[in-house]
């Protein structure tokens, strides 16, 4: 069964810092996925990543993929209050009968002025 | 381009009533997705459809749950009878094959 950890679960930070946010798999997938979700709303698509040494960046957040380590991270930089929102990383199972998507269970990141 | 939709947004239903959640996908997507979200959790997989195939059900709940998909667009996941355990938001996801799965507004059920 797959598991799919993140850590932190919950993450207090303020503006102008930096900070990475762990996502950890047990079984072999090259396809992993981050979300948002802001409170009350549903998941947003953030970054898709499909092989190992995948890194893709948008604004202030940067993801990457090391599928030998089985980890995810999720880098931000110079966090701003926008970015208020729990974080979701989800591992598609690398199989043949299709896409199946586990998730973890989300990192609360709040970034205070 | 319309995203995936989903109906209603929220529910407030007694204990033993029956319920049930509407969605159409996006234009062209043929896998459709319904998961569950309890709250401060990641979503949890449901049921996958392929077209009008239910490929992958194998977290449904089916002594209570229900799906269809008839025409392989539009799909109803209905519960009953609903357990106060089954509050949760639920969410309809749709994608092409193997591609990027995109999420719904959810419904937010609650069972008193």
């Amino acid at each position: 069964e797959l598991k799919v950890e993140q850590n932190p679960l919950f993450l207090s930070m303020q503006e102008g810092k930096n900070y990475t946010i762990y996502c950890n798999y047990s079984t072999t997938s090259d396809r992993l996925y981050w979300y948002r979700q802001d409170p009350g709303k549903s998941l947003e698509s953030l970054f898709v990543l499909l092989s190992n040494g995948a890194v893709k960046q948008e604004g202030r957040l940067m993801a990457s993929l090391d599928t030998k380590a089985r980890l995810s991270t999720l880098h931000i930089t110079a966090a701003v209050h926008d970015l208020s929102a729990t974080y979701f990383c989800a591992v598609d199972l690398d199989g043949t009968s299709g896409s199946r998507l586990t998730f973890g269970e989300g990192t609360q990141l709040t970034v205070n002025p | 381009e319309a995203g995936v939709v989903q109906s209603p947004r929220y529910k407030i239903i007694e204990k033993k009533q029956p319920v049930a959640f509407w969605c159409n996908p996006i234009s062209g997507h043929n896998t459709l997705y319904w998961y569950r979200q309890n709250l401060g959790q990641g979503p949890e997989l449901l049921i996958r459809y392929e077209n009008e195939e239910a490929v992958d059900d194998s977290q449904l709940p089916k002594d209570r749950f229900s799906a269809e998909r008839l025409k392989g667009v539009d799909s109803t996941l209905k519960i009953q009878p609903a357990e106060l355990g089954d509050s949760a938001v639920y969410l309809c996801a749709s994608s092409l094959v193997w591609r990027e799965q995109f999420f719904g507004p959810g419904t937010r059920l609650t069972v008193l």
